[in-house]
């Protein structure tokens, strides 16, 4: 299975953007990349994916580089409740990507 | 919307007890599985099940049963607990598809203590 390599922690200030960078150096060509985030005493919730394009949504922006080796979830405005820590994920999408495999993530702080 | 529940939410056993944490979804996902998560480190996969008849072990399956009856259901049992498996267990589920970037959903956690 191919594994993601993501920084143990970050710090950032409340209102401010926040990149968070995930590496992913043996990513396969059906490999999805999936951001997910776990809030305290929480299960972990979806947050954005993408294969090949960036992708926006309500919640973050995803960015992808060219050869997909590595990738950057974007929340645009830090608030209190993006304290979490972050998820990035490979899912096999040509298996169903039903092995999937969590990495000990990034925690993020975010200061008032 | 009822989503992943599980049961119980928090629950105290002595060692070498057995107990079976209930894990059940509406949403018709085919695929289930079980995490754990240890104090201050990330999720790692216990077992996981692909469809009714059909689980399979994941990273740490030693001390953990799982059997998948119908499409709803997908237990957890510790036939024997041990102090090691004082932790907090997902379960999460998620439909099957081709290329379709399938969302997880995870249930709220079981926090188990092995005295």
């Amino acid at each position: 299975d191919a594994k993601t390599t993501q920084p143990n922690s970050m710090e950032s200030n409340e209102e401010e953007p926040v990149h968070l960078p995930c590496n992913h150096s043996t990513i396969s060509g059906t490999d999805y990349i999936h951001w997910y985030r776990q809030l305290p005493s929480q299960g972990p919730e979806y947050v954005i994916h993408g294969l090949t394009s960036n992708v926006n949504n309500r919640m973050a922006s995803l960015a992808i580089a060219e050869d997909r080796k590595s990738s950057t979830l974007i929340l645009h405005r830090a608030t209190l409740r993006d304290a979490a820590v972050y998820y990035c994920i490979l899912r096999d999408e040509n298996t169903g990507g039903f092995k999937t495999i969590f990495g000990a993530g990034t925690r993020l702080f975010v200061k008032a | 919307n009822a989503g992943v529940t599980q049961t119980p939410k928090f629950q105290v056993l002595k060692t070498g007890q057995s107990m079976t944490l209930q894990c059940a979804q509406d949403m018709n996902h085919e695929y289930m599985s079980w995490y754990r998560q240890d104090p201050g480190m990330g999720l790692r996969l216990i077992h996981y099940s692909v469809g009714a008849g059909i689980t399979d072990q994941g990273e740490v399956p030693n001390g953990y049963n799982v059997s998948r009856s119908t499409t709803e259901d997908f237990p957890l049992r510790l036939l024997s607990a041990a102090p090691s498996q004082t932790s907090v267990y997902f379960c999460a589920s998620s439909r099957r598809g081709l290329y379709s970037g399938n969302t997880i959903y995870f249930g709220e956690g079981s926090w188990l203590t092995v005295v």
